[in-house]
């Protein structure tokens, strides 16, 4: 069974463009959420989705977005970027909508901002 | 809104010892849970033990168990004959209930296991 597929694994951008990461989920599981671990700030929850709905939504501006398709692959969108939202973003799928915690994570999509 | 606080950032322990991480944890709410998870260097961090408050029975998993005081909001974690593929980061983390997946990280300890 394949894992959490995240692309692109890693990728350079300049301030003030914008990025969108991917996150396919495991198959079966149906919610997906977006993590940002930074050495400063540590591991931050950005939103979590769950049948194409956002459920949860972390303390983050607006620039950054998502969504949630319905094969249950996600996007995360950051715009007009910022030397600051270098970081590893993480996805993780559950397969039940219910708060059990238990995540698979994918091996991150390291953004670096110059 | 709930806190989690590692206080050790890094520990180091022999092949075939045992260790102790630490996690303390800030909450109101009365339904919450509890979690360690391992992130090996450039690996996928992989959940290794969870904790349902409510639970008054420490949770474990294989070499992997937890002291989960509930009054004083500590949850450590003891790895018994350490192995060196236990090297990594371990996050403690919290989840409230009704919260779907949203997790609350403390800050990491980085565990050295030496041969």
């Amino acid at each position: 069974k394949a894992g959490v597929t995240q692309t692109p694994r890693y990728l350079i951008k300049t301030r003030g463009q914008q990025v969108t990461l991917s996150c396919s989920p495991i198959s079966g599981h149906r919610s997906v959420s977006w993590y940002q671990q930074t050495p400063g700030q540590g591991l931050q929850f950005l939103f979590e989705y769950f049948s194409e709905t956002q459920r949860n939504k972390g303390n983050f501006p607006g620039r950054f977005s998502g969504r949630q398709f319905s094969n249950s692959r996600s996007e995360m969108n950051v715009s007009t970027l910022e030397l600051g939202d270098s970081a590893l973003y993480l996805c993780a799928s559950s397969v039940l909508a219910a708060n059990t915690g238990e995540l698979f994570f994918g091996e991150g999509s390291r953004l670096t901002v110059l | 809104a709930q806190t989690v606080t590692q206080s050790q950032p890094e520990m180091s322990v022999q092949e075939a010892e045992t260790v102790t991480l630490s996690c303390t944890y800030d909450t109101s709410e009365s339904d919450y849970y509890l979690f360690w998870y391992k992130q090996p260097p450039s690996r996928q961090m992989i959940l290794v033990i969870r904790q349902e408050a409510y639970k008054q029975q420490n949770a474990t998993e294989n070499r992997f168990s937890v002291n989960f005081q509930k009054a004083a909001k500590s949850f450590s974690l003891k790895i018994s004959d350490s192995q060196l593929g236990d090297a990594a980061m371990y996050f403690c983390a919290s989840l409230k209930d009704n919260a779907g997946n949203m997790l609350t990280f403390g800050g990491g300890t980085r565990l050295m296991v030496k041969p």
